[in-house]
């Protein structure tokens, strides 16, 4: 499974835009990649998915250039309840198991 | 509440002790999975069902560690003669194997501590 890397850490403030880059350089062709957000003392919980190009949601948009090497949630105009950690996923794509891994994820600290 | 339900939300045990956590999963979606997550890590996979059936266990899930899903509905994890390292947030998560989103939808988690 491609090993995802991303910043650890994320300063923004209220109103801004939040984009958060994450590195997937050895996704396979049938992995989809996949944003999970954490607030603390909760379970993630699911943002957006995409394969390619551009997906956008009530919550956030997915940018996935052609290569699919990396990705980046854009998390338009924040508010302080966006403090969290997101977590970027690539998920295989095949019928079974499914499971999710994890990494450190990126602690987004939105300021007043 | 059609979430997916973890209790107890927290739990204090002696080391040594046996404890059991229960999970009730979104009712019609076949797949439970358990994770653990430590203080400032990602959760990391335990193992996973289908309906009742255990698919898939990581190595992070010891002899001490059980899980059950009876009638592929509710699932249980206990963890006999726990250990200080055992302290951690417990998850449960569930999906539907076929259709509808690929997303996971998590519970609040139970979070142990050992003394």
């Amino acid at each position: 499974l491609a090993k995802t890397t991303q910043p650890i850490s994320m300063d923004s403030y209220e109103g801004q835009e939040v984009n958060i880059t994450c590195s997937h350089n050895n996704i396979a062709t049938n992995d989809y990649i996949t944003w999970y957000q954490q607030f603390p003392s909760q379970g993630p919980r699911f943002i957006i998915q995409g394969y390619k190009t551009k997906v956008t949601n009530e919550v956030a948009s997915l940018f996935i250039p052609a290569d699919r090497k990396s990705s980046t949630l854009s998390l338009p105009r924040v508010s302080l309840s966006d403090t969290a950690v997101y977590y970027c996923l690539v998920v295989a794509f095949k019928a079974a198991g499914n499971k999710l891994t994890f990494g450190g994820g990126t602690r987004v600290l939105v300021k007043p | 509440d059609t979430g997916v339900s973890q209790d107890p939300r927290h739990k204090i045990t002696k080391r040594g002790q046996n404890v059991t956590f229960r999970c009730d999963p979104i009712s019609e979606h076949n797949r439970l999975y358990w994770y653990r997550q430590t203080l400032g890590q990602g959760p990391e996979f335990l193992t996973y069902f289908q309906n009742e059936a255990q698919l898939e266990k990581s190595r992070l899930l010891s002899d001490r560690f059980s899980a059950e899903r009876p009638k592929g509905s509710f699932s249980t994890l206990e963890i006999q003669r726990t250990e200080q390292g055992d302290s951690a947030m417990y998850l449960c998560a569930s999906r539907q194997a076929t259709g509808g989103s690929y997303g996971y939808t998590f519970g609040s988690g139970t979070r142990l501590t050992v003394v």
